[in-house]
């Protein structure tokens, strides 16, 4: 049982680039989501699904896009990446809505230049 | 969601317990206390939750006043390796969405 996992773990991106992070998690949760944090600030919503083939909007979308084909996997897909993307990104899971925790993955730090 | 006030850092001698505070003076009733901690460069963990109820478990206390307006998380006997950032986060039942604020920075020193 692994968890949340999330790769890479180290990004570098030009500028006009585009990436996927990649998120597994092996503990059959329905719920995933994905943060960002800048530094020495709290972590921010960008999107979240509540099952394959349902997402929606967090906090601070813009820039993002995320797909949900499977239970496992939530990939966060970053298309004309800028500078103010560069941060760590966390992905989660938690099994339900409700009184349930979210589990985190290692994060992906990713700098934009 | 109602926001949450913590204090910027802490500090907490070795094998002493840490008290660390929260405001939440607009929370709702059908909302719940969560508490995480993030160690440096690693993903936030689950420390504890409750509602009304002072809850305990394996890593810490948690005192939620009556009128619910404030809680405390303790760590009784804080080691070196609960030097971290604690967030106090509350949110309604069926909101899964968590919202962090900046979080207390709890240095523990020997």
């Amino acid at each position: 049982n692994a968890g949340v996992t999330q790769t890479p773990k180290f990004r570098i991106l030009k500028i006009g680039q585009s990436m996927t992070l990649q998120c597994t998690q092996d503990m059959n949760h329905n719920y995933m989501y994905w943060y960002r944090q800048d530094p020495g600030m709290g972590l921010k919503l960008i999107y979240y699904s509540v099952g394959a083939g349902i997402t929606d909007k967090g906090e601070v979308p813009n820039g993002y896009n995320v797909s949900r084909s499977t239970t496992e996997d939530f990939p966060l897909r970053l298309e004309l990446a800028a500078p103010s993307q560069t941060s760590v990104y966390f992905c989660a899971s938690s099994y339900g809505p409700a009184l349930d925790t979210q589990y985190f993955g290692p994060g992906t730090r990713l700098t934009v230049l | 969601d109602a926001k949450t006030t913590q204090p910027p850092s802490m500090d907490c001698a070795e094998g002493r317990a840490a008290n660390l505070p929260c405001n939440h003076s607009t929370i709702s009733g059908n909302e719940y206390v969560y508490w995480y901690r993030q160690i440096h460069s690693q993903g936030p963990q689950y420390i504890i939750h409750g509602l009304k109820n002072n809850e305990t478990n394996e890593m810490a206390s948690l005192i939620i006043t009556e009128d619910r307006k404030s809680s405390t998380l303790i760590l009784p006997h804080a080691t070196l390796r609960d030097t971290a950032v604690y967030y106090c986060i509350v949110r309604v039942l069926y909101g899964n969405k968590l919202v962090f604020g900046a979080g207390t920075i709890l240095r523990v020193k020997s």
